[in-house]
């Protein structure tokens, strides 16, 4: 059974930073574009970055572009989010998903989610 | 960035009821349109992809349409598991985008 399970949430200080992992199992990594999702407390789904096969294409919301970091390792299965200079609006659960492989189904398998929490 | 506008933020319906949730996007998307279902504390499921395609296992009472711009999930005859927060999503470009959401509540 596909599974994606995150790790690496916690409490951080507002300019800090966290490195969130999700590893992957049951499935073909290296043929899937992976993302990160981010849901705030009681609002919407806030997409937050997504890489490419080998990794040599990433892109990355608005919100973030610039402080986070996303990286894959298909050797280890694994997808990062590096957060630097966190903010309070950083708080949320993060979601790693299964984004593409290329045909027409998307973010089809999740991840339990990791919480994020920025503050002082 | 393509924006996705969701309506209606909240809806009110029974069980048995037609359910209708619209999503438009700001540009052409294509067909690149997913909804997905999401209940408190947990990880949202994929309903419909390419707009109208029912992901495995999904019941047969969810539907999804598209008119240019304009997406649509049908909810046929809505039951007690439906009662969830619903979001759209394209996935025409790179960068994704979500919709706002729409909570269906009794």
């Amino acid at each position: 059974e596909v599974q994606l399970v995150e790790s690496g949430g916690g409490l951080v200080q507002p300019g800090g930073s966290l490195r969130l992992s999700c590893a992957a199992s049951a499935f073909t990594f290296s043929s899937y574009w992976m993302s990160w999702v981010r849901q705030a407390p009681g609002k919407g789904l806030e997409w937050v970055a997504n890489i490419n096969l080998d990794g040599s294409a990433k892109y990355y919301g608005d919100s973030v572009k610039g402080r986070f970091t996303i990286s894959r390792d298909n050797a280890k299965n694994s997808v990062f989010l590096q957060m630097n200079s966190l903010r309070a609006e950083d708080t949320a659960v993060y979601y790693c998903a299964r984004d593409w492989s290329g045909n027409d189904r998307t973010f089809d398998y999740w991840g339990q989610g990791t919480l994020v929490t920025v503050s002082s | 960035d393509i924006q996705m506008t969701q309506s209606p933020s909240t809806l009110s319906a029974s069980v048995g009821d037609r359910v209708t949730i619209t999503c438009r996007a700001s540009q052409s998307i294509n067909w690149w349109l997913a909804w997905y279902q999401q209940k408190p504390g947990k990880a949202p499921k994929l309903l419909i992809y390419k707009a109208s395609s029912l992901e495995s296992g999904v019941p047969s009472r969810f539907s999804g349409s598209v008119s240019g711009t304009e997406f649509t999930l049908t909810i046929s005859s809505l039951q007690p598991d439906d009662f969830a927060t619903y979001y759209c999503q394209q996935y025409n470009t790179y960068s994704r985008t979500f919709g706002g959401g729409t909570k269906v509540e009794v």
